[in-house]
């Protein structure tokens, strides 16, 4: 079946520096990829809609400054998070679809992000 | 506004009965609707899809209803066991877009030995 990897799968940083997560995936084509984030007990919430070759779409709410994303390739998507912040913490979930639009989504494992 | 809700938080199920999870939806008519499950500390995996014209959809022990009158689709785990204990997502597509999927907030479901 379909994989996606995400990596790192946590990792603990000082405020003001920078984070980057990379989402893969292994065994099919994505041309768009998927950036949640949840909190504890809550519902994932849509980050951003990260197209290959193309600018990513961002939710209302969310500032692209601060999160920025890269699809440089069609098996590769990357979330940087800029200048983190304790607020910044939480869990970032990346997910692929490797079909039509209303297939299921495949989603990696994640990244526990703690801004210290 | 559209809302997709689960308003178990959680639910403990003794084994071996049947798990019966809810999943309503308000404001809007999804064309399908999607089951995953989730474990702590982990992405969600999918489950099963169930369109708005399919009354049932089954897999193992799992079990999918749409009822559209109720707006509402019920997730059943059949013969439960410890190893069902997880946290189980109900999504569908946010309205007018094609590629947004929208989740409820999940119900933590316990199975007891």
């Amino acid at each position: 079946g379909a994989v996606v990897s995400q990596h790192p799968s946590w990792v603990i940083c000082k405020s003001g520096t920078s984070v980057k997560i990379e989402c893969r995936s292994l065994d099919f084509q994505a041309t768009t990829m998927f950036w949640y984030r949840q909190f504890p007990k809550q519902s994932l919430m849509l980050m951003a809609t990260s197209n290959e070759g193309s600018k990513a779409t961002y939710e209302q709410g969310v500032e692209k400054d601060k999160f920025l994303i890269n699809h440089a390739s069609l098996t590769l998507s990357t979330l940087t998070v800029t200048s983190a912040h304790p607020e910044d913490s939480s869990f970032y979930i990346c997910s692929a679809r490797d079909a039509m639009y209303n297939s299921p989504l495949h989603f990696g494992n994640g990244t526990r992000l703690t801004v210290t | 506004s559209q809302k997709i809700e689960q308003n178990s938080e959680a639910l403990n199920i003794q084994e071996g009965k049947t798990a019966t999870l809810t999943c309503n939806y308000t404001n809007y008519s999804p064309a399908y609707l999607q089951w995953y499950r989730q474990d702590p500390g982990r992405g969600p995996v999918f489950l099963l899809l169930i369109r708005e014209n399919e009354k049932e959809k089954r897999k193992e022990r799992l079990k999918v209803t749409f009822d559209t009158t109720l707006k509402q689709s019920l997730f059943h785990i059949t013969a439960s066991q410890p190893a069902d204990s997880a946290t189980y997502l109900c999504a569908s597509l946010e309205v007018n877009r094609d590629d947004k999927i929208i989740f409820g907030k999940g119900t933590r479901l316990h199975i007891l030995p």
